[in-house]
């Protein structure tokens, strides 16, 4: 069955670009959505967007300015860059595979990998 | 966009059932049936619950049911057992075209 990894930096200084990737296997990644979503320590999930394997995207518009997300079919991989964080960029991101763009059935997720902001 | 509203704890004695709410706006859960819940036990992942509302899909336990009314959608937990114990969340699709989740409500089996 499809299985994703998240990988990436674990710490990142504020003002910096936070940089990870989703590596898809199991199956391709040219079908369905590919999904970010974060959670801060204790808190709850926030959707940061998604991409379609032909490079079509949507974000969270709170995050819009600051999120680029982007897809290498070659290496069924796709990558999420967020710029100019601060400590409240701070969260476990996740990468999930999304059923539909008019859904929120995000199935399966990665395991997620925590992400600091820090000096 | 404003985050679904949902009880930050509920609690629940073995074998009994209880109930979380995800209360939304006309812009979400009133006016689509794409209504998510996810399970997170403590320190792991989300796992799919419940998609469109009330499908279960293939091995989530018919212990597990979901339901809409108005703006609010809920999840009912029904013959509660300790391994239930865990973080639910809830997601909507909205009518600006993106996701809004829950702020997750934490349930203890007592």
């Amino acid at each position: 069955q499809v299985q994703l990894q998240e990988s990436g930096p674990g710490l990142v200084k504020p003002s910096e670009t936070l940089s990870l990737t989703c590596t898809v296997s199991g199956g391709s990644i040219s079908a369905y959505y590919w999904s970010w979503i974060r959670q801060p320590p204790g808190k709850g999930l926030e959707w940061i967007g998604y991409i379609y394997y032909n490079g079509g995207t949507n974000y969270n518009p709170s995050l819009k300015s600051r999120v680029t997300i982007s897809v290498d079919t070659s290496k069924n991989q796709f990558s999420l860059k967020l710029s100019s964080v601060t400590a409240a960029d701070t969260a476990v991101y996740y990468c999930a595979r999304l059923i539909s763009r008019f859904d929120t059935t995000f199935d399966p997720w990665g395991q997620g990998t925590l992400v600091t902001v820090s000096s | 966009q404003s985050a679904l509203t949902q009880p930050p704890s509920v609690s629940g004695s073995p074998g009994q059932s209880v109930t979380i709410s995800c209360t939304g706006t006309s812009d979400d859960v009133a006016i689509y049936n794409r209504v998510s819940w996810y399970q997170q036990p403590p320190g792991t992942a989300p796992k799919l619950l419940i998609s469109e509302v009330s499908n279960r899909p293939s091995g989530v336990p018919d212990r597990f049911s979901g339901s809409k009314s108005g703006n609010t959608a809920s999840l009912t937990i029904s013959g509660l057992q300790a391994e239930d114990e865990a973080d639910y969340h809830c997601s909507s699709y909205t009518s600006s075209t993106t996701v809004v989740f829950g702020g997750g409500t934490k349930l203890t089996v007592l």
